[in-house]
């Protein structure tokens, strides 16, 4: 099967830019996350979806960041105004719950590097 | 929320050596996997392995789930199994996935 899909792999942008990236998951995944993972630590997660509504977003920052998940199959997550303590790996998982198969699985996420 | 401590924070061996790496849970899950980030950043699901115990090839894992801890365990080491190897646990079977801070794995030829 496919993998999850994600763009761009690189995106440099200035401090208070904004940019958006992109999450394409396993075809039939219904649960998808956006993790945020910094140098040197282990991931976050920013915001989960079951098909396409909202599951878990409590570690947001919702006065800059936004993600949708139109129609429960593709997802963007935008940040507007970008800062510099944004600078990390933003990374798309998908799973399959219900079905005892409950690993995740990611995509090679982007790297984000805010200057 | 749920705490994730993993040991050792650093490791080093030689190839062909065995290592056992740790994970330590502060609350009952029914969600427990185990990653390898590779040197290029990307994340590989080993294990879903709430309790019990799995094998796969020369990897194998065991969560004892009474005692909140999970092992992970590398046989016969080679250098592609350098990384870093997280744990990540979740509450419910469907909830999100805590993880920890990762041992960062070095085989040396």
């Amino acid at each position: 099967e496919a993998g999850v899909a994600q763009s761009p792999r690189y995106k440099i942008i200035e401090k208070r830019q904004s940019v958006a990236f992109w999450c394409n998951p396993i075809s039939g995944h219904a649960t998808l996350y956006w993790y945020q993972q910094i140098l040197g630590q282990g991931p976050k997660l920013l915001i989960q979806f079951q098909n396409n509504g909202v599951v878990d977003d409590s570690q947001l920052p919702k006065d800059r960041f936004s993600a949708e998940r139109l129609k429960g199959v593709d997802s963007t997550l935008k940040i507007q105004p970008a800062k510099l303590e944004d600078s990390a790996v933003y990374l798309c998982a998908s799973s399959f719950p219900g079905t005892g198969h409950y690993g995740y699985t990611f995509g090679s996420g982007t790297r984000l590097t805010v200057v | 929320g749920i705490q994730v401590e993993q040991s050792p924070p650093d490791l080093i061996l030689q190839e062909g050596a065995n290592s056992t790496l740790r994970c330590n849970f502060s609350d009952s899950v029914n969600n427990l996997q185990w990653f390898h980030q590779n040197p290029w950043g990307q994340l590989i699901n080993l294990f879903y392995i709430p309790s019990g115990t799995k094998q796969n090839g020369r990897l194998s894992a065991t969560t004892v789930a009474t005692e909140r801890y999970s092992l992970l365990y590398i046989s016969s080491s080679q250098t592609t199994d350098s990384g870093v190897y997280f744990c990540a646990v979740g509450r419910g079977r469907d909830d999100k996935i805590i993880f920890g801070k990762g041992t960062r794995l070095h085989i040396l030829p």
